[in-house]
């Protein structure tokens, strides 16, 4: 809803341009990463997977890049609509269950046409 | 269509007085969950359900109860509402365990509010 967004970081971005977020995670055991966005009032939906064993996945309009050795994700997404603004999270499923997955706390991309 | 259903949508209630909130799913699936979203905090798994019959604590289950008699439904009971079990909550589901598809499929949301 409304108030998921409130104390979150927020990239703001016109039309057309590539939107790049981020994420650290905290569990270099993990093995599965997923990003989910979120827009107002509704749940979370899933966006794009990638397993450890890879470092670069694309889909439609999005990349998720994986850096274990610092953490890291990333989500691109290409040509930035208005219709993309949303909270974005990032999940990761520690080795401690499985499709338990533990999410960071999100980032709010505004896109402006 | 597949999908997860919430009921209700929003709820307002007193402290003390036991509700339930329910889950259910229409795609078959072996693993169910249930996160609270929080500002500042993000979702946090309060319970989940690998099968029938199994269900396990997640990070925060303190003041919530689950059941899961049956594959499709999932809820979450609150035995003694308080103020700070005021939140977003959400259910999720997802496919049989041990195929390495850990996609979680949410529903809709249930904002309570505890006064």
């Amino acid at each position: 809803g409304e108030s998921v967004g409130l104390h979150l970081p927020t990239l703001s971005v016109q039309e057309g341009d590539n939107s790049i977020i981020n994420c650290a995670y905290s569990n270099s055991a993990s093995d599965y990463f997923i990003w989910y966005k979120q827009e107002s009032g509704k749940g979370p939906q899933f966006i794009i997977d990638i397993r450890s064993n890879m470092d670069k996945r694309q889909g439609q309009r999005v990349t998720v890049l994986l850096n274990k050795t610092v953490k890291h994700l990333s989500l691109q997404i290409a040509a930035t609509q208005p219709g993309d603004s949303a909270v974005y999270f990032c999940a990761e499923n520690p080795p401690k269950g499985y499709s338990t997955l533990t999410f960071g706390k999100g980032t709010m991309l505004l896109v402006s046409p | 269509e597949a999908q997860v259903t919430q009921n209700p949508r929003y709820l307002i209630t007193v402290t003390g007085k036991k509700l339930t909130v329910t889950c259910s799913q229409n795609m078959n699936h072996e693993y169910m969950s249930w996160y609270r979203q929080d500002p500042g905090l993000g979702l946090r798994q309060i319970y989940y359900s690998m099968n029938v019959e199994v269900t396990d604590k997640g990070d925060v289950p303190e003041g919530y109860k689950v059941s899961r008699k049956e594959k499709r439904n999932f809820p979450l009971i609150l035995e003694s509402p308080s103020p700070n079990q005021t939140s977003l909550y959400f259910c999720a589901s997802s496919p049989t365990p041990g195929t390495g598809v850990n996609e979680q499929y949410f529903g809709p949301g249930t904002r309570l509010t505890v006064t």
